[in-house]
This record gives structure tokens, sequence and C-alpha cells, in this order.
């Protein structure tokens, strides 16, 4: 079982829509989460940075948080084709290396 | 603003030959990683540096080795490449451990 859980999709929807994007973890002492959108080729940009419960919103984009339920999600209002991509959840590993544990990306569709 | 630098973006090695990339952090970020992404999978964390001192190595070959300098730039060396080193290989710079993390473009090895 993969440290970080995320459905690969591919999730196509109308623009406009609402987008839910989902993770899950194993690891209680996990405590900071990131949310990537990756295109295709192209390196991970980094979209949401978070680290305690709750919800966090930037623009179109709000991040959620459950750590009693060790469950991360991101939302997407107001979806543009332009969103299409690979949406990557991460969590830093707290250990010397501060290393990101990346779930397998849930690829992204938005239909004009 | 400023973002990370990667160098050279694309990269084509014969079977045993070496390979060096190389990684510029945003300016002032102290802190760099490096991950290699296969295709169709999530970036797996290689090695990660702290104030030039090496923090932690994950799933990094011997055949691959890595250091920070002075500036703060790190380079990515790897010998006697193998198919199977085909892949994009990124670097990413934080302001101190478990801050946000920023990737830069990515250098797409390809091993012959």
């Amino acid at each position: 079982q993969k440290e970080v859980e995320q459905d690969p999709g591919p999730l196509s929807v109308p623009e406009g829509a609402i987008v839910s994007l989902n993770c899950t973890y194993s690891n209680s002492a996990f405590q900071y989460f990131m949310w990537y959108r990756q295109y295709s080729r192209k390196g991970p940009e980094l979209l949401m940075y978070t680290y305690s419960s709750g919800n966090k919103e930037d623009g179109r984009f709000t991040a959620q948080v459950d750590k009693s339920s060790k469950y991360i999600s991101l939302f997407i209002r107001d979806s543009q084709p332009s969103d299409s991509a690979t949406y990557l959840c991460a969590i830093c590993w707290m250990d010397s290396s501060y290393k990101l544990i990346f779930g397998s990306g849930t690829r992204l569709l938005v239909r004009p | 603003a400023a973002g990370v630098i990667q160098s050279p973006r694309h990269l084509i090695k014969e079977k045993r030959e070496t390979a060096t990339l190389k990684c510029y952090p945003i300016p002032r970020h102290d802190t760099v990683y490096w991950y290699q992404q296969g295709p169709g999978q999530d970036p797996q964390f290689l090695i990660s540096f702290y104030e030039k001192m090496q923090s932690d190595k994950g799933s990094i070959p011997d055949r691959f080795s890595a250091q920070q300098f002075s500036d703060y730039h790190s380079e990515l060396n790897m010998s006697s490449l193998e198919l199977g080193d085909s892949a994009l290989y990124f670097c990413a710079s934080s302001l101190d451990r478990g801050n946000e993390q920023f990737f830069g473009p990515g250098t797409r090895l390809t091993v012959l």
C-alpha cells in the first residue's frame, strides 16, 4: 500500500463545473500538505500549501485537510479547459530529508 | 518572479555514458531536492541538500552522486547510464526545510 493514495482518474467534467480531487494518507505524522498541477512533460506547479486541518482558499482553488480522517481534498470552482492537467497531492515527510511523497496523480479533463 | 532553473532541458546519452544535470534554485532558497519521474509515474525523491550539506538520500542508485555548491546551485552526476535511467529529472528548492517546494521545468534524459 502506498503511503499516499490518489484516484488516477481520468476525470472528465464540463467547463464551469466544480471539481473535487482527493487523497488519503496512512501516516498520521504527516503535517504539511501540498497540491501541484502538472501539464504534460512540464514541471509540477505548486497550487496550494497547508499544514493545518480546515480549509484554505486561493482564488478558484480550495484545499481541505482532515487530519483525523487522513484525508485531503482540492476543489476547483468554475473549472476552465486550461485546468486540464494532472493534479498531484504531496505530503512532506518530516524527517531529515523533508522529501515530498506524492500521490499517483489525477488526470483532469475540462471539456469546453 | 524568479523560478528554479534547470539545464540542460533535454539530454540524450548512450548506455554506460555519464551525464551531469544542473539546478539553480530560486534566489535565497537554501534547500534543494532532486526527484526522478518515470513515464506515467509520480516523482520519486532522490536526494536533498540543506545549506550545502546532504540532508538525506532516497532511492538513488550508487551510480548517481550530487552536491550543492557555495552559491547553492546543485549538480546531479550520473554514471554508467542504463536504459532504465531514462526519465524526467526535477529539481525543487525551498526556503529552509519543510516549506513550499518549487519545482523547475525538469531535464528529460533519454538513454539509448
